[in-house]
């Protein structure tokens, strides 16, 4: 596609639920990343994958957190257990993995009820 | 700790003067530095970068200036427009100009550009 895809747009769910959040990338960027942005905040990283393998995942904030991308192109997060506090915009950049040419999707904004 | 921090909230200029919005960082080894600009429910868009070898990178309107001893960069608009209005996120990395692109943002200074 033209751009980075994320779907939902909006996510409602009850804690303790479990949600997936789907990215779909620029075709052919093999870098591919999450982040976070809580209100009032700046985007925080969580992930970054080369291809189809995770080559840092510093940035998940515990074991809650999971991201895929199986075959180097769709990457899916999923947050097992939600709490309150995982409500936040997430979002994902994708790149050609050379510097810093981030295009960012518009992000899945999650609430946890 | 908030290794990379924008102190003002907000920021509102009148059409045509110039918007100064500012960056501090603390971890000496971000060589590499970026604006984004991000308007309501979109995603932040690149907007202009630098790297710790330069001190001033210029884009027609925008002007990013960075003071290494000082851990400060700052970014210029000038003229502003209104369609300028936006939230402004300051973005740093660590990775030598070659790595991957992990950033640490700001928190993000929203300019409002008055006609």
């Amino acid at each position: 596609g033209a751009g980075v895809s994320q779907t939902p747009s909006n996510k409602v769910t009850e804690k303790g639920k479990y949600v997936e959040l789907r990215c779909d990338p620029i075709s052919g960027h093999t870098a591919l990343y999450w982040y976070r942005q809580s209100l009032g905040q700046g985007p925080e990283f969580l992930i970054y994958f080369q291809g189809t393998g995770a080559a840092d995942d510093s940035g998940l904030p515990n074991d809650r957190f999971f991201a895929v991308r199986p075959e180097g192109s769709v990457s899916t997060l999923k947050i097992q257990r939600t709490e309150r506090g995982d409500s936040a915009v997430y979002l994902c950049a994708s790149s050609t993995g050379q510097g810093y040419g981030y295009t960012f999707g518009s992000g899945t904004r999650l609430t946890v009820v | 700790d908030q290794q990379v921090k924008q102190n003002s909230p907000s920021l509102s200029v009148q059409e045509g003067r110039i918007s100064i919005l500012n960056c501090d960082y603390t971890n000496s080894m971000f060589d590499y530095f970026l604006w984004y600009k991000k308007y309501p429910a979109e995603g932040p868009t690149f907007l202009i970068s630098i790297s710790s070898i330069k001190d001033k990178n210029e884009d027609g309107r925008f002007t990013v200036f960075l003071n290494k001893s000082a851990k400060h960069l700052s970014l210029h608009i000038v003229p502003s427009q209104p369609g300028d209005s936006a939230v402004y996120f300051c973005a740093a990395s660590a990775g030598g100009g070659t790595s991957y692109g992990k950033l640490t943002f700001g928190q993000g200074t929203i300019l409002t550009v008055h006609p």
